[in-house]
């Protein structure tokens, strides 16, 4: 168990429909990052968020959107579905230091997503 | 930005054989490289890193990688493959200044009885 933990495990939702994916981070990690896995794809980097700040962006869509809570956890936003972002969505977290960062990122067990 | 190559989709080896999975990668400076599992429906594990120092760097499980910067590789190996090691592997890159992590297209690990 890696102490990321994410909601729901399952979804699945119609084209053109609106999903919330919640993560929570380890304790005590401020950074968390979104990624979405497909299997033509691969593992894509979406977004970063730190300490409630975005940090970095990645390939996510303008109907895709995130954010991070002042109790660090975050939700990812998909709008407007279509097929095609029937994916496996991970969340993951790490420790940050300054200056950048080194330290190996924890990832929750995925939500999948299937659009219909 | 930087990237990372895994040539090999699958790679299939015997138990008890060595492994070997492979990983290139391009940026600039020195990177920061790591090694991740999959396990079916499951998220991806942690199994180790190059940050500096030491080309051989260890890991979990057994595993660890070479860090070869003339040839810009990281390759995975494990000197006695098992049957629990099958599983889909992922190099991934990071430079120093930037966030995001790039990761590879992965590598499906087969370890045979």
């Amino acid at each position: 168990d890696s102490g990321v933990t994410q909601t729901p495990k399952h979804l699945i939702t119609a084209t053109g429909q609106r999903v919330t994916l919640r993560c929570s981070p380890r304790s005590g990690d401020l950074s968390v990052y979104w990624y979405q896995q497909s299997l033509d794809q691969g593992l894509q980097f979406l977004i970063q968020y730190y300490n409630g700040e975005e940090r970095a962006k990645g390939n996510i869509l303008e109907r895709f959107s995130a954010q991070q809570f002042p109790d660090l956890h975050s939700e990812l936003n998909l709008s407007s579905l279509e097929l095609g972002d029937s994916a496996l969505y991970f969340c993951a977290s790490s420790v940050v230091t300054s200056g950048g960062s080194y330290n190996e990122q924890f990832f929750g067990p995925g939500t999948r997503l299937t659009v219909l | 930005a930087q990237s990372v190559a895994q040539p090999e989709d699958q790679v299939n080896v015997a138990e008890g054989n060595p492994l070997t999975v492979k990983c290139t990668y391009s940026v600039s400076g020195n990177p920061y490289l790591f090694w991740y599992v999959q396990y079916p429906n499951r998220g991806l594990q942690f199994l180790l890193k190059y940050i500096t120092g030491d080309n051989l760097v260890k890991g979990s499980y057994g595993f660890e990688a070479e860090f070869n910067k003339s040839q810009t590789s990281f390759h995975l190996k494990k000197p006695s493959a098992l049957v629990s090691d099958s599983a889909l592997y992922f190099c991934a890159v990071r430079d120093m200044r930037g966030n995001d992590m790039r990761f590879g297209a992965g590598t499906r690990l087969t370890v045979k009885p």
